[in-house]
């Protein structure tokens, strides 16, 4: 069965860098693409970006450029997602998803179960 | 791009049916999903392609899309269904995904 398994949660202190992973099995890992999710205390879904597994090509949503960096090991069918210079509003779970994309269709149709990263001096 | 627009939270008796929107501007040329998430749990998606259900998501739940507004509604809503759903919609010119912000679903 699909299954994305992600590292476990995180303590960092600010301006610190963090990396979480999300390994993937029961599928060809390169045949769907990974999704980033967060999701900070108390509040919605908020999309991150993406990264294509058969190119590599990360793509970031507007408000994820800069600091975060997505990057895969397809040798392990693993992704990551890189946080450089953590603040405290970067204290959030964090989520990988594949995604199914097919014509006009795109939705995550299996999610890992999430890391939290709390981020506190 | 743009966001979606969900009410934050729908209340509804046990047995009765419960109804929850999203609406957002150029939706009417995008499908739309649903995702349920429990406490403490990672989302589920319980229906994509505006009404399709994925396999183990029971017939409560369903889906329609019209115009700029797209519905989930929740048949003989159960206490299990207490949990936060979020809609979905993906353009695909921009390849950018977008989220609602979730509405809590309250069974009581």
């Amino acid at each position: 069965q699909v299954q994305l398994v992600q590292s476990g949660s995180q303590l960092k202190k600010p301006g610190a860098s963090v990396k979480v992973s999300c390994k993937a099995s029961g599928y060809t890992f390169t045949t769907f693409s990974i999704n980033w999710v967060r999701q900070a205390p108390g509040q919605g879904l908020e999309w991150m970006g993406w990264i294509d597994t058969s190119s590599g090509k990360p793509s970031y949503a507007q408000d994820f450029t800069g600091r975060f960096v997505f990057s895969l090991d397809t040798s392990v069918s693993t992704a990551y997602l890189q946080i450089n210079y953590l603040a405290s509003e970067d204290t959030a779970v964090y989520y990988c998803a594949r995604t199914y994309n097919w014509r006009y269709v795109s939705y995550f149709d299996h999610w890992g179960q999430g890391t939290l990263l709390t981020v506190s001096s | 791009s743009y966001g979606l627009t969900q009410a934050p939270s729908v209340s509804v008796s046990p047995g009765q049916t419960a109804t929850i929107t999203c609406s957002g501007e150029n939706l009417d040329d995008k499908y739309v999903c649903w995702y349920q998430q429990q406490p403490g749990q990672s989302p589920l998606v319980v229906i994509y392609q505006d009404n399709r259900r994925p396999s183990g998501i029971p017939e409560r739940f369903f889906g329609s899309h019209s115009g700029n507004t797209a519905t989930l509604t929740i048949r003989e809503t159960q206490t299990i269904d207490e949990a936060d759903y979020y809609c979905q919609a993906w353009d695909s010119g921009t390849r950018d995904v977008l989220f609602g912000g979730g509405t809590k679903l309250t069974v009581l």
